[in-house]
């Protein structure tokens, strides 16, 4: 089955850019797609496809694939965004897999 | 906008079946592919599978020997039953929709349903 890899942590100053990265080899022939998830509160799916946001999605949220890597980019930090983010793909059987999740903190 | 609502018991004793339902509300369950995800107390999340409207399954490998997913299009639900279960088995449980075009990510989820494993 298919692996994504997601660093446990990340902090941003408020105000600034930071980029959440996942690596995997499915991920050369699959987008990701990235959910955010804060406590108690079910995972709300943020950017999906090549860089394709729903409906209520901040446009400082952006998605990008270079290789076996993509990354999700937050331009201008808030405190909102602090939440655990997860990545998610699937492979050639149609078999999904999640990254371990980024804890991001706003600092 | 579609909303999704799990249901079932909160607490299953081990070497049952765990039993789930999600019931789809603002729109038809037909023409999409429709999902199952748990996430144990701290932990990441997990894929179970996923079903087609029409009945065509995909399960997740370290789960396929225990796990069936089903669609009932005439009550607009599907569910979950997850057999000889053990506290490894404790978890939020979410049903999902998938996105239009294709099984390729999730695009409305359930609030969640806390699930234990215990005698």
């Amino acid at each position: 089955s298919s692996e994504l890899t997601q660093d446990p942590a990340v902090s941003v100053a408020l105000g600034q850019t930071v980029r959440i990265t996942c690596q995997g080899d499915t991920l050369r022939s699959y987008y990701a797609s990235w959910y955010q998830q804060k406590p108690g509160q079910a995972p709300v799916l943020v950017i999906y496809g090549q860089n394709n946001r729903p409906s209520g999605i901040p446009d400082r949220i952006s998605g990008s694939s270079s290789g076996s890597t993509a990354s999700l980019t937050i331009t201008g930090a808030q405190a909102e965004d602090e939440a655990d983010y997860y990545c998610n793909s699937r492979d050639t059987s149609g078999n999904h897999a999640f990254g371990g999740g980024t804890k991001l903190t706003v600092l | 906008q579609v909303q999704l609502q799990e249901s079932g018991p909160g607490l299953v004793e081990p070497s049952e079946t765990l039993s789930l339902t999600c019931t789809v509300s603002g729109g038809s369950i037909s023409s999409y592919y429709w999902g199952w995800i748990r996430q144990p107390p701290g932990k990441g999340l997990e894929w179970i599978g996923y079903i087609y409207y029409s009945g065509s399954t995909n399960y997740n490998p370290s789960l396929k020997s225990r796990v069936t997913i089903s669609v009932d299009t005439s009550k607009n639900q599907f569910s979950l039953n997850l057999s000889s279960v053990t506290a490894t088995d404790t978890a939020v449980y979410y049903c999902a929709r998938l996105g239009a075009g294709g099984p390729s990510y999730f695009d409305s989820w359930g609030q969640g349903t806390l699930v234990t494993v215990s005698s």
